[in-house]
């Protein structure tokens, strides 16, 4: 079945510093979404992204969806504590009608 | 936050008993989910329904079934559980409309002993 591979699993910085977490289809994803799931808590939709090269960016988070729609990232600039949690992917194959495909998801802990 | 309640919130019981959880939803979307996440693995589809009576399944969906009798309601059942189904389920909901975002419930944390 189709698979969405999200690296890091999990990654550790120390506050102020960036970070960057990747998604990668072998096949052509109709749009991609991101999650944000804080420690002991649900999954919460941070953005989604249609367009073949498409950026958007969100204060300090930046989104991009690569030019053949198969890998994505998510890059945080500056990191403080309240960025600590797990970020998913999700991608979406065969139009509106396909069922999001979770990545396993980045794992962010910063050091204050 | 959207108006999705799980219940129970927490459940232990043993191998080889039935096991239902329920997802209420207040915001009458049409499109209900339930996944289960576990470390190392993400969220993982196990079955989804597009309307009332109409259901269908996921990735994972072997010992499980679902039910919808009304808009706001979507039950996931364990009929015979067994401890590889320890997780943390969560539903979820979406109308399929404009950003399609995916609103997740609180989670349910179960344990088979």
């Amino acid at each position: 079945g189709q698979q969405v591979m999200q690296i890091p699993q999990y990654q550790h910085v120390q506050e102020g510093e960036d970070f960057t977490t990747y998604c990668n289809s072998s096949t052509t994803l109709s749009n991609i979404q991101w999650y944000k799931q804080r420690p002991g808590g649900h999954p919460v939709f941070l953005i989604q992204l249609v367009k073949s090269g498409e950026v958007k960016k969100q204060k300090r988070l930046t989104f991009q969806f690569g030019e053949a729609k198969k890998n994505s990232s998510l890059h945080i600039t500056a990191t403080q504590t309240t960025d600590v949690g797990t970020y998913f992917c999700a991608g979406r194959y065969g139009g509106s009608q396909g069922n999001l495909i979770f990545g396993k998801g980045t794992k962010l802990s910063v050091k204050p | 936050d959207a108006g999705i309640t799980q219940s129970p919130r927490h459940k232990v019981t043993e191998t080889g008993t039935p096991v239902t959880l329920r997802c209420h939803q207040t915001e009458n979307h049409r499109y209900m989910y339930w996944y289960r996440q576990d470390p190392g693995h993400g969220l993982r589809l196990i079955h989804y329904s597009y309307g009332v009576k109409d259901t269908d399944k996921g990735e994972v969906s072997d010992g499980y079934s679902v039910s919808r009798s009304k808009t706001e309601d979507f039950l996931l059942t364990l009929e015979s559980a067994t401890s590889s189904q320890t997780s943390v389920y969560f539903c979820a909901i979406s109308d399929l409309t404009g950003t399609d975002t995916q609103y997740f419930g609180p989670g349910t944390r179960l344990t088979v002993l």
